[in-house]
């Protein structure tokens, strides 16, 4: 049974610019949600998509947003770049929230 | 507002002892509580799983405890190994969101 899939692994991208992330579930998995990781701040939470519509939303601000398509797999957009949003991107499927969270090995993204 | 906090930074254990992470919170009454295990530059692996009423859960060499009175988990990893040698998240889940701990740095020197 294939993984969480994300795409790319790294990406160096200059301020202003934008930049989208995408990420395949697991196979059966309706459940997508999207974390940034730092080390200051560690994983913070940054939507959850179910069957095409987001379901929570982090406390970020407008430029991060995302979608899911019919089967399941999401993307994540981050406009307007800043240095600040250099981190590594998470995502993570779920068939049901109590039985954990199976994640991705995330995409590094370098703002410079 | 909601807070997780996780005992340590770093912890540093003898191998063949007793690992045991903290887990608090605040301010949110989770309907389960799971703890993560991330290497670096790799993605969280779910490890376990507890639910609110549930007092303790063990899987092979891990043990997991749960005190919605306290606001606490403990997670501890018996007969430890270099290979458990990782950073361990906590995680709350209260139906609506999840929020992660910042995680503890588990060294177990040989």
């Amino acid at each position: 049974k294939a993984g969480v899939t994300q795409t790319p692994r790294y990406l160096i991208k200059t301020r202003g610019q934008q930049v989208t992330l995408s990420c395949s579930p697991i196979s059966g998995h309706r459940s997508v949600s999207w974390y940034q990781q730092t080390p200051g701040q560690g994983l913070q939470f940054l939507f959850e998509y179910f069957s095409e519509t987001q379901r929570n939303k982090g406390n970020f601000p407008g430029r991060f947003s995302g979608r899911q398509f019919s089967n399941s797999r999401s993307e994540m957009n981050v406009s307007t770049l800043e240095l600040g949003d250099s981190a590594l991107y998470l995502c993570a499927s779920s068939s049901a929230s109590n039985y954990g969270y199976t994640f991705g090995s995330g995409t590094r993204l370098t703002v410079v | 507002s909601q807070k997780i906090e996780q005992n340590s930074e770093a912890l540093n254990i003898q191998e063949g002892k007793t690992a045991t992470l903290t887990c608090n919170y605040t301010n949110y009454s989770p309907a389960y509580l799971q703890w993560y295990r991330q290497d670096p530059g790799r993605g969280p692996v779910f490890l376990l799983l507890i639910r609110e009423n549930e007092k303790e859960k063990r899987k092979e060499r891990l043990k997991v405890t749960f005190d919605t009175t306290l606001k606490q988990s403990l997670f501890h990893i018996t007969a430890s190994q270099p290979a458990d040698s990782a950073t361990y998240l906590c995680a709350l889940d209260g139906g609506d969101k999840i929020i992660f701990g910042k995680g503890t740095r588990l060294h177990i020197l040989p």
